[in-house]
């Protein structure tokens, strides 16, 4: 499995509070991505990053900002989270050597916003 | 901008049957990959089997194998002598081939129950 740890695991927060997701690895990748899931979306993309400081948006990107400062951190900050942000979000990783350059997963965050 | 569609949101099989799942995509690229993942009720997304689209054989990995046709835009998954294990939903992606770093666009998911 590829070496991907996302913190916390779990969170629940009130409406109106920040919130930072946190995605560690250990490969080395380059690129970085925030994906949420929601039932009858399957995965969307949040932001991703393509080197350290570099980020670009993602089709669901309101709400969302993200910070690259080392290559095996990425965070995901909701500036003041909203009910309609309440998701499972995934932090992946690609651009290893040889291959189709798949994305590799972490464990997910479940997040509630009340 | 590419879509992904799985029309069946939930499928059953029998143990040891075969079941195949359906996925079909929209794009006017030329050069891209396939992808199948399995999201079991862990939550943990395991990547099955992937297809580039210069290839015309098809992926197979074990009991698992894709039936993608380039003209028709579709991708289908084929799982053989099902086991428990497979029970999952499973999602069919898309990427565009001229970058490593692109991203993948997912359809919503096919929910696969196998049957003791």
């Amino acid at each position: 499995d590829a070496g991907i740890t996302q913190s916390p695991r779990h969170k629940v927060t009130e409406t109106g509070t920040p919130v930072t997701l946190r995605c560690h690895q250990t490969e080395n990748h380059r690129y970085m991505y925030w994906y949420r899931q929601d039932p009858g979306h399957g995965l969307r993309l949040i932001h991703y990053s393509y080197g350290v400081k570099d980020t670009d948006k993602g089709e669901v990107s309101d709400g969302y900002s993200v910070s690259r400062s080392k290559t095996e951190d990425f965070l995901l900050t909701l500036e003041s989270a909203t009910s309609s942000q309440t998701s499972v979000y995934f932090c992946a990783i690609s651009g290893g050597t040889g291959g189709a350059y798949e994305q590799y997963f972490g464990p997910g965050t479940r997040l509630t916003v009340t | 901008a590419q879509t992904v569609t799985q029309s069946q949101p939930e499928m059953s099989v029998q143990e040891a049957e075969t079941v195949t799942l359906s996925c079909t995509y929209d794009t006017s690229e030329s050069d891209y990959y396939l992808f199948w993942y399995k999201q079991p009720p862990s939550r943990q997304m395991i990547l099955v089997i992937r297809q580039e689209a210069y290839k015309q054989q098809n992926a197979t990995e074990n009991r698992f194998s894709v039936n993608f046709q380039k003209a028709a835009k579709s991708f289908s998954l084929k799982i053989s002598d099902s086991q428990l294990g497979d029970d999952a939903m499973y999602f069919c992606a898309y990427r565009r081939g001229e970058t490593s770093g692109s991203r993948l666009t997912f359809g919503e998911g096919t929910q696969l129950t196998v049957n003791p």
